[in-house]
């Protein structure tokens, strides 16, 4: 089964600086991986994805986030946060996108991110 | 691209009262279905999921179902709501490379 692990729950920063937020994954093979911001009361946006290929990946609003296989990590990254990044963040994992499965998300626990002015 | 209608947005329902969250999804044919609740300071856990018509599969033991009556069309019900039902109830579809969430629903027992 797979499962990811986000192990920061809250995350303070100064606007300007950088940021990393830790993610790391259990899966037999290679995952498909997933970046999700959250607002309050608002549905999930899409930051970026890995499913092969270039292991640093480029997404919105500035971010990247860089897979290590042999980490098993996925961490988000940005040189320099702003105000408007604060917000839950959330990491996942699909084991397989064939037509016809499942296609399960399994979520990290989220890492809620404070900005500071 | 795809777009997901989810409603009401926000929803207070006495204990014991049923339910049912609508789902609809726009621009896209034959997707994979979700329902996943998010309870107050936890992430997101899935609940059903659906890759077709009449297809359901239930990942957590509950007093809530799922049905899908159309291809593009998910809904959650329950005959009688618990407190813990409480939380934010997210609508998800797979249908290419990736996936689209609704904007939320929030619901309150009391």
């Amino acid at each position: 089964a797979q499962s990811v692990t986000q192990p920061d729950i809250h995350i303070t920063v100064s606007e300007g600086a950088s940021l990393e937020l830790r993610c790391n994954y259990s899966y037999g093979a290679t995952p498909y991986l997933f970046w999700y911001v959250q607002s309050p009361g608002q549905g999930l946006q899409l930051l970026l994805k890995y499913f092969s290929g270039d292991t640093l990946v480029q997404g919105i609003k500035g971010f990247e986030a860089e897979f290590k296989r042999s980490q098993s990590s996925f961490n988000l990254r940005k040189p320099s946060v702003h105000w408007s990044d604060a917000a839950e963040y959330f990491c996942a994992v699909v084991g397989g996108l064939s037509s016809g499965s499942a296609r399960q998300l399994t979520f990290g626990s989220g890492t809620q991110l404070t900005v500071l002015p | 691209s795809q777009t997901i209608h989810q409603w009401p947005a926000t929803l207070v329902q006495p204990v014991g009262s049923p339910l049912s969250l609508e789902c609809t999804v726009e621009g896209t044919s034959n997707p994979n279905l979700y329902w996943y609740r998010q309870a107050a300071g936890r992430g997101l856990q899935l609940l059903f999921y659906s890759v077709g018509i009449g297809q359901i599969s239930s990942e957590v033991p509950q007093n809530l179902s799922a049905s899908r009556p159309q291809d593009r069309q998910f809904i959650l019900s329950s005959k009688k709501l618990l407190l813990s039902d409480s939380g934010f109830y997210l609508c998800a579809e797979f249908s290419g490379s990736s996936y689209t969430f609704g904007s939320g629903t929030r619901l309150t027992v009391v």
